[in-house]
């Protein structure tokens, strides 16, 4: 069990550029979501997938925000023009969730710190 | 709408004291888990422990333990004999059972622990 990775771990770019991170989940989990969390905030809410379908999106997540999960593995969450309020830390986390498995807990990778100048 | 409170921004003890961090939510949920997470200064979020609603019954896990009152609508969590490996900032979070199955969490502003040497 490697956890749950995520890259790049830091990225700076300039205001209205494009970027793009990528999340590893847990092999053998089925949920993946996607938080934004600020210099001292907790996480909040973006999306999340269940295998590759993206159930739910979070009002945060403006038309610039998109996000993937093709074949229900990894997933890629990209911003278009960025904006200097997108800085923040993006986190991923995944889970399994099952009738027979009831460990809903989420289990987080060590984010991407994003940076707009 | 789900709310958690930690109304401890920071707190700092001197190692071997005993600690408590508060957490109280709102929910309208009838059956929802609750969390504590912590995230060192490392940045990555360590599940420590879940709680879901029927069950309100206190747990030890070593120096841990964690209060969960229904009555008050609080989890609270202490740290005994702490020490500055404890250093870090404690997330309470809360989920509740949607249709859609989301279990994305919603977090409390966190609490900074500094434990002294």
């Amino acid at each position: 069990d490697t956890g749950v990775s995520q890259n790049p771990r830091h990225k700076i770019t300039k205001r209205g550029q494009n970027v793009t991170f990528r999340c590893d989940p847990i092999s053998e989990h089925n949920r993946l979501y996607w938080y934004r969390q600020t210099l001292g905030q907790g996480p909040e809410f973006l999306t999340y997938f269940q295998n590759e379908a993206q159930l739910e999106k979070s009002r945060l997540l403006s038309d610039r925000f998109s996000a993937e999960r093709p074949k229900g593995s990894f997933s890629t969450l990209e911003i278009q023009r960025t904006e200097q309020g997108d800085s923040a830390m993006y986190l991923c986390a995944s889970s399994h969730d099952s009738r027979r498995n009831i460990a809903y807990e989420q289990y987080f990778g060590p984010g991407t710190r994003l940076t707009v100048t | 709408a789900q709310k958690v409170t930690q109304a401890q921004t920071e707190i700092s003890v001197v190692e071997k004291e005993d600690v408590t961090l508060d957490c109280v939510y709102e929910t309208r949920d009838t059956t929802y888990y609750l969390f504590w997470y912590k995230q060192p200064p490392s940045g990555e979020l360590v599940f420590l422990i879940r709680r879901n609603s029927f069950d309100e019954q206190n747990e030890i896990s070593g120096r841990y333990s964690w209060n969960f009152q229904k009555s008050t609508s609080s989890f609270n969590f202490t740290i005994t004999a702490s020490q500055v490996v404890d250093s870090a900032v404690y997330f309470c979070a809360l989920s509740g059972l949607k249709n859609t199955g989301r279990r994305a969490l919603t977090f409390g502003s966190g609490t900074r622990l500094q434990v002294q040497p």
